[in-house]
């Protein structure tokens, strides 16, 4: 039964420290997203992926956000430093594309951020 | 702006009714829109997809429509039971071979046995 990982499923860290969540995509999916939820925003993309390279991560705040794909087995997403106001669940969804068939989603069970 | 609407409030309905949940959309052309199912401290599950050439996809009890027209997707659950009580999002997804979605902030559906 494939399934997409994420570690860890809870992360509780004060203000200014480093905060590195991490996917595993179900092997063979060609597309990865992170996304954040929150109660006032809902489901936000932070960065997609696509065969391991980014492709849009216009909704990631770049001066403390980054995410990678170092390998098709493994994406990251760091947040340095780390603000309150980052306290969210953090989502890692992946997908296989296929022309313009439509690319349904497997998301992870998600990373439940606390910046205190 | 792009923007998708789904009721905030829960949707309360006895056990065996039809729940019909609703997505509206505006500044959208999208090719596709897809239906997810989220229960509480869980990832969202996909349900189903929608092209913008359909009218009406169905799935067991499940069935989805699309106006394109009305810029509106209808989502009904018929024979609804207790354990489809969640949250429903929908996810509208631009033509160009983009396959970036944007959700809907969802509905919550609360089935009274």
């Amino acid at each position: 039964d494939a399934r997409v990982t994420q570690t860890p499923r809870d992360k509780v860290t004060e203000m200014g420290q480093e905060v590195t969540m991490r996917c595993q995509p179900i092997l063979g999916h060609n597309t990865v997203f992170w996304y954040r939820q929150t109660m006032m925003q809902g489901l936000e993309l932070l960065a997609y992926f696509r065969n391991r390279a980014p492709l849009d991560d216009s909704g990631m705040p770049k001066d403390r956000f980054s995410a990678e794909m170092p390998d098709a087995t493994l994406a990251t997403l760091k947040i340095q430093p780390s603000e309150p106001r980052d306290s969210a669940v953090y989502f890692c969804a992946s997908g296989q594309a296929r022309g313009l068939a439509g690319n349904e989603q497997f998301f992870g069970p998600g990373t439940r951020l606390t910046v205190l | 702006s792009q923007k998708i609407e789904q009721n905030s409030e829960a949707l309360n309905i006895q056990e065996g009714k039809t729940a019909t949940l609703t997505c509206n959309y505006t500044n959208y052309s999208p090719a596709y829109l897809q239906w997810y199912r989220q229960d509480p401290g869980r990832g969202p599950v996909f349900l189903l997809l929608i092209r913008e050439n359909e009218k009406e996809k169905r799935k067991e009890r499940l069935k989805v429509t699309f106006d394109t027209t009305l810029k509106q997707s209808l989502f009904h659950i018929t024979a609804s039971q207790p354990a489809d009580s969640a949250t429903y999002l929908c996810a509208l997804t631009g033509p160009g071979g983009s396959y970036i979605p944007t959700f809907g902030r969802g509905t919550s559906l609360i089935v009274h046995p």
